[in-house]
């Protein structure tokens, strides 16, 4: 079984919506981030989280919000999906260490 | 200016060819500078993870840094088919910073 699993795996939603995208990791790793990739313009960080306790927002927060239900659950929601949110969604886990972040598979999300 | 700059390619090459690609950054702060891989409709895997100026080699792959042009590399030796992927920089200063990624470079490599 994977180590970072993303659900869903494609979304395509409508103006408006609530969305939320859920991420699980069994790596025991404490740290989970978010990011968003658009062609051209490489990964961003939307939300890190260093603990279940610790949520910190990233480069492009705005419009979105986190979860951090457990040590290896972290989802990321959007409140009122816009279509400029049309992109491909990571989930990431790392160590206290942080030198190295394992990503999932990706959730490729669509605003109409 | 964008912390990390990286150019995003394409970069086309024939098999048995040396690859190198590059990023530039601005913040002095960074320590830690890594190179990723992603293929397509995959998440980016880890490749090669340096601590602050110097080289280091693994296999056909060698990453440089050079801290003082804030300038680092990931060189390719007989580029293969199976290394045709996006390649990302990343990097992050001491402590509880995140990473900070280029925008990738997507690679080529025509058999």
């Amino acid at each position: 079984d994977a180590d970072v699993t993303q659900t869903p795996r494609n979304r395509i939603t409508k103006t408006g919506k609530r969305i939320m995208l859920e991420c699980s990791q069994t790596k025991g790793h404490d740290r989970m981030y978010w990011y968003r990739q658009d062609p051209g313009l490489g990964l961003r960080l939307i939300y890190y989280s260093f603990d279940v306790k610790d949520i910190n927002k990233g480069e492009i927060s705005d419009g979105y919000s986190v979860s951090r239900q457990a040590q290896a659950k972290f989802s990321l929601s959007l409140e009122s999906a816009i279509p400029n949110q049309t992109a491909l969604y990571f989930c990431a886990t790392s160590d206290l260490a942080d030198n190295e972040q394992f990503f999932g598979p990706g959730t490729r999300l669509t605003v109409l | 200016q964008k912390e990390v700059e990286q150019d995003p390619g394409p970069l086309s090459v024939p098999e048995g060819a040396i690859v190198s690609l590059n990023c530039t950054y601005s913040n002095s702060a960074f320590q830690y500078f890594m190179w990723y891989r992603q293929y397509s409709r995959k998440g980016p895997e880890l490749l090669m993870y340096t601590y602050s100026s110097g080289n280091k080699e693994d296999g056909r792959f060698t990453a440089q840094v050079d801290k003082s042009s804030k300038y680092i590399s990931l060189f390719i030796r007989d580029s293969q088919p199976s290394d045709s992927a996006t390649y990302l920089c990343a990097m992050r200063g001491t402590g509880n910073t995140p990473l900070v990624f280029g925008k990738g470079t997507r690679l080529s490599v025509i058999a």
